[in-house]
């Protein structure tokens, strides 16, 4: 299994770009989980879905944050426009739910750097 | 008041020694909890999980639960040098058998077990 893949893993932009990051879930997961991890605030759900559907986007910043889910092998996280404050590494994660274990498997991570 | 608090550390123990991780919660309807180790510069993974009071053990590593304290730990027995690592309590509101829920991350006490 390849496990949760996100691209880039590393991505540098200027302020004001617009920045898309990927995430491929655990094939046959039906559940998706974006995070943002930084020294300051740690480790914060940003949005999650469930069979594609967003159950929980909460944790989205505010409306320069987007998710979208358009089929259960691939998820966007999209910033426009991006801050230096946006600065974090991005993880996703992927669970099935039915074990009951929630058991939670995050990709690598993107570590995204605003100038 | 933090939902999930843990202190910080860094906590140092000799090798071989236990190490003790403490997690409190304020969510009283708080149903799962899990802990998760994170190596410098790698994402989180799973290492335990725990929904009934008591102790549950895997290995070196023991959780343990008080619902009524709101109060949740991770003991490491024989600490090795790759125990170093950051050790993140997470909690959830969902039950065993509900779908996949938000989970709450503390923000992690660092290890470090000296040689």
């Amino acid at each position: 299994d390849a496990g949760v893949i996100q691209s880039p893993r590393h991505e540098v932009t200027e302020m004001g770009q617009e920045v898309t990051l990927r995430c491929k879930p655990i094939s046959g997961h039906n559940s998706l989980f974006w995070y943002r991890q930084t020294m300051m605030r740690g480790l914060e759900l940003l949005i999650y879905f469930n069979n594609n559907v967003p159950i929980d986007d909460s944790g989205m910043p505010e409306d320069r944050f987007s998710a979208k889910m358009p089929n259960a092998s691939f998820s966007t996280l999209k910033i426009q426009p991006s801050e230096p404050r946006d600065s974090a590494v991005y993880f996703c994660a992927s669970s099935l739910a039915s074990t009951g274990t929630d058991t939670q498997y995050f990709g690598p991570g993107t570590r995204l750097t605003v100038l | 008041q933090k939902e999930v608090e843990q202190n910080s550390g860094p906590l140092s123990v000799p090798e071989g020694a236990i190490a003790s991780l403490n997690c409190t919660y304020s969510d009283r309807g708080s149903q799962s909890f899990f802990w998760y180790r994170q190596y410098s510069g790698k994402s989180p993974e799973l290492i335990m999980f725990i929904y009934s009071n008591g102790d549950k053990e895997d290995g070196r590593f023991t959780a343990q639960l008080n619902k009524a304290s709101q109060y949740v730990s991770l003991l490491i027995r024989d600490s090795q040098p790759s125990d170093s690592a950051t050790y993140l309590c997470a909690v959830r509101r969902g039950t065993v058998n509900t779908n996949a829920g938000k989970s709450t991350f503390g923000d992690g006490t660092t290890l470090t077990v000296k040689p």
